[in-house]
């Protein structure tokens, strides 16, 4: 089984200040880590993903995540965000399992950018 | 979500209504999945077609039905609609080569079904 936390549901930030939005996972196998974004109205799409390798992983708009096995986080960050960054994050774990790709989201933030 | 599209885009149905939600792609990739999304829950999957002329159950499977037309189409019916089914559905699709759990995952810009 597989589990995906994310334990703030709402995460409100100032323009121009860091941000970091935590996700824990749980797993009896390996697994492979994502962050999705959905903006309002729209569907998800790829923000980045952890597959192996390097433990800081960078991705689109300048957000960045890392990887820690031993504390099973994989924690999205972004030094100074912009209004445009406001949307819903969702974390997800992924494996193989009976020939499908098994994708468990957690139940996502909202970040919301204050002027 | 340039690749995946969805109809409709809005629909209200009246309890006991059946309708069909439509889900096409141009992005030649195997598996294609049915995913709602109610607040506070994320995703979860109702239906997935790990390639074409194969679906089987998600997470959450009762009270619908799916399709998988051809490698382009998958669609999700409601036979006998139900307010608990109000939701946002996700069309989704991803390479599904063998290795596939890595695959990123594309979505469709959604359909918003209101039961009453």
């Amino acid at each position: 089984a597989q589990s995906v936390t994310q334990l703030d549901s709402q995460v409100p930030v100032f323009e121009e200040a860091p941000v970091e939005l935590r996700c824990n996972y749980s797993s009896s196998v390996s697994v492979y880590l994502f962050w999705y974004v959905q903006y309002p109205n729209q569907g998800l799409q790829l923000l980045l993903k952890y597959l192996s390798g390097s433990t800081l992983v960078k991705g689109i708009n300048g957000f960045e995540a890392e990887f820690n096995k031993s504390q099973t986080s994989f924690h999205l960050r972004k030094p100074s965000v912009h209004i445009s960054d406001t949307a819903e994050y969702f974390c997800a774990v992924t494996r193989n399992s009976g020939g499908y790709q098994k994708v468990t989201f957690g139940t996502g933030t909202k970040l919301q950018v204050i002027p | 979500n340039a690749g995946v599209t969805q109809t409709p885009k809005f629909q209200v149905l009246k309890t006991g209504q059946s309708m069909t939600l439509q889900c096409a792609q141009d992005m030649n990739h195997n598996s294609m999945y049915w995913y709602r999304q109610d607040p506070g829950m994320g995703l979860r999957l109702i239906y997935y077609s790990a390639s074409e002329g194969t679906t089987d159950k998600g997470e959450v499977p009762n009270g619908y039905n799916v399709s998988r037309l051809n490698k382009r189409e998958f669609s999700l019916r409601l036979e006998s609609a139900a307010p608990s089914q109000t939701s946002v559905y996700f069309c989704a699709l991803s390479r599904g080569l063998a290795g596939g759990s890595t695959d990123t995952q594309y979505f469709g810009p959604g359909t918003r079904l209101t039961v009453l």
